[in-house]
């Protein structure tokens, strides 16, 4: 029972150009989302996070959005560059919680 | 200086061997993850411990042990392994409860091969 679900398990873009990441969740209850970036036989690492009180957090290139009504979220990086090429995961968890859950990653390829 | 260490790095045993997985973090959190990435790259997790206690368990074959000599170390031991173990195993660590904002710092994982 997969609570966390990234639909698009591959992507291209160009570089310069947005990539958009996407992800829904299936329990109202989680209350704060991340983003992950892994690299190839390398862990994921932490890119950037929101919590349920607000629908945008941005970081640089990276903003995250959340739709707290749809159970969505998503990723935009902008301007993309060949180094953004790798697996991004959202993760989901509960402020009382201690575990995340993740989805299946979306591997995201920058074309120069 | 790495904050989140496994050994070994590559893992291939037959089955019905007893092995196991070291990790370390030297980032001073609370809590310690262990996480399996299947053939299907779900990230799915396994156990965790805050402060050397168990306070995660999810459903794991009692075949998989974990072990937190004190808060920097946890270890997982897997008895008579499975072809179906062949996964990698991530281990992670956070400070604030369940990671917060902060997330959690993965180690570079363990691939582990059954024959």
């Amino acid at each position: 029972d997969q609570q966390v679900k990234q639909n698009s398990p591959s992507l291209s873009v160009q570089e310069g150009r947005i990539s958009i990441l996407n992800c829904d969740y299936t329990n109202s209850m989680f209350d704060y989302f991340l983003w992950y970036k892994k690299y190839p036989a390398e862990g994921p690492t932490f890119l950037i996070s929101i919590s349920s009180i607000k629908d945008k957090n941005e970081d640089g290139r990276f903003t995250v959005f959340l739709n707290k009504s749809a159970k969505h979220l998503s990723l935009h990086i902008v301007p993309s560059q060949p180094g953004d090429s790798a697996v991004y995961f959202c993760a989901v968890g509960r402020s009382n919680d201690y575990k995340l859950s993740f989805g299946a990653g979306t591997t995201v390829t920058v074309r120069a | 200086d790495t904050a989140v260490s496994q050994t070994p790095k590559y893992l291939v045993t037959q089955m019905g061997n007893d092995k196991s997985i070291k990790c370390e973090q030297n980032l001073g959190h609370d809590t310690m993850y262990w996480y399996k990435q299947d053939s299907k790259k779900f990230l799915k997790i396994m156990f965790s411990y805050n402060n050397k206690e168990l306070i995660i368990n999810e459903t794991v074959p009692n075949r998989f042990s974990p072990k937190s000599p004190d808060k920097a170390h946890l270890n997982l031991h897997i008895n008579s392994l499975e072809l179906g173990d062949s996964a990698v195993y991530f281990c992670a660590s956070s400070q604030v409860k369940a990671g917060a904002y902060y997330g959690y710092t993965f180690g570079s994982g363990t691939r582990l091969t059954v024959v």
